[in-house]
């Protein structure tokens, strides 16, 4: 069945290193996917809206230079954190909508570490 | 502004009890209402979705929510609650005909004592 997957699923990392966290739809075509941040016992916070052949759409508040997000293809979304600092460490998850359903899936989220 | 309220940030129900989670929405009209649990460290799956009609909803593990229009409402509920319950829940919604921006609520803690 239609899966998203996400990779990888924890991360530690130096700061000023950039990390790259793919987010992938199985079995189904994604042309819109969405990344999410979540600091602990937080709720889930909209950063972007990935766009298949086109630029992300940022949230407000959302550096897009920090967070470059690329959707190459319509399986594929990756995003970048880059010149990782510790305040970037956060709970990552990404998420898809099968067009053959109403809901969107979830990918098991990237743990980032910033140290 | 649009928002999504969970009145309760931690519950805490003895196995066997039934369950009520909270959740009340601010929006201009009748948006997709959804549930989510997240177990820790995981991602979120969908347990139920409300779009139209039927105003109780019947979801995956035995559990279901109640749409109430004039309360602005979509409260969870399961009968008996499971050890294996525990987990983050959040309600979540989407403008009708959007379906894909997802506004999520800040989530309930349940614990399930044995």
């Amino acid at each position: 069945g239609a899966v998203v997957s996400q990779h990888p699923s924890r991360v530690i990392c130096k700061s000023g290193t950039s990390v790259k966290i793919e987010c992938r739809s199985l079995d189904f075509q994604a042309t819109t996917m969405f990344w999410y941040r979540q600091f602990p016992k937080q709720s889930l916070m909209l950063m972007a809206t990935s766009n298949e052949g086109s630029k992300a759409t940022y949230e407000q508040g959302v550096e897009k230079d920090k967070f470059l997000i690329n959707h190459a293809s319509l399986t594929l979304s990756t995003l970048t954190v880059t010149s990782a600092h510790p305040e970037d460490s956060s709970f990552y998850i990404c998420s898809a909508r099968d067009g053959r359903a109403s809901w969107m899936l979830f990918g098991s989220g990237t743990q980032l570490s910033v140290l | 502004a649009q928002s999504v309220t969970q009145p309760d940030i931690h519950i805490t129900v003895s196995e066997g009890a039934s369950l009520e989670l909270r959740c009340n929405y601010s929006y201009g009209a009748t948006p997709y209402l959804f549930w989510y649990v997240q177990s820790p460290g995981q991602g979120l799956q969908l347990l139920l979705k409300y779009f139209s009609g039927d105003t109780l909803v019947q979801g995956i593990k035995g559990f279901e929510a109640e749409f109430k229009r004039s309360q602005s409402s979509f409260n969870l509920r399961k009968p008996s609650v499971h050890w294996s319950d525990a987990a983050e829940y959040f309600c979540a919604v989407a403008l009708t005909g959007g379906g894909n921006k997802l506004t999520f609520g800040t989530g309930t803690q349940l614990k399930v004592e044995l």
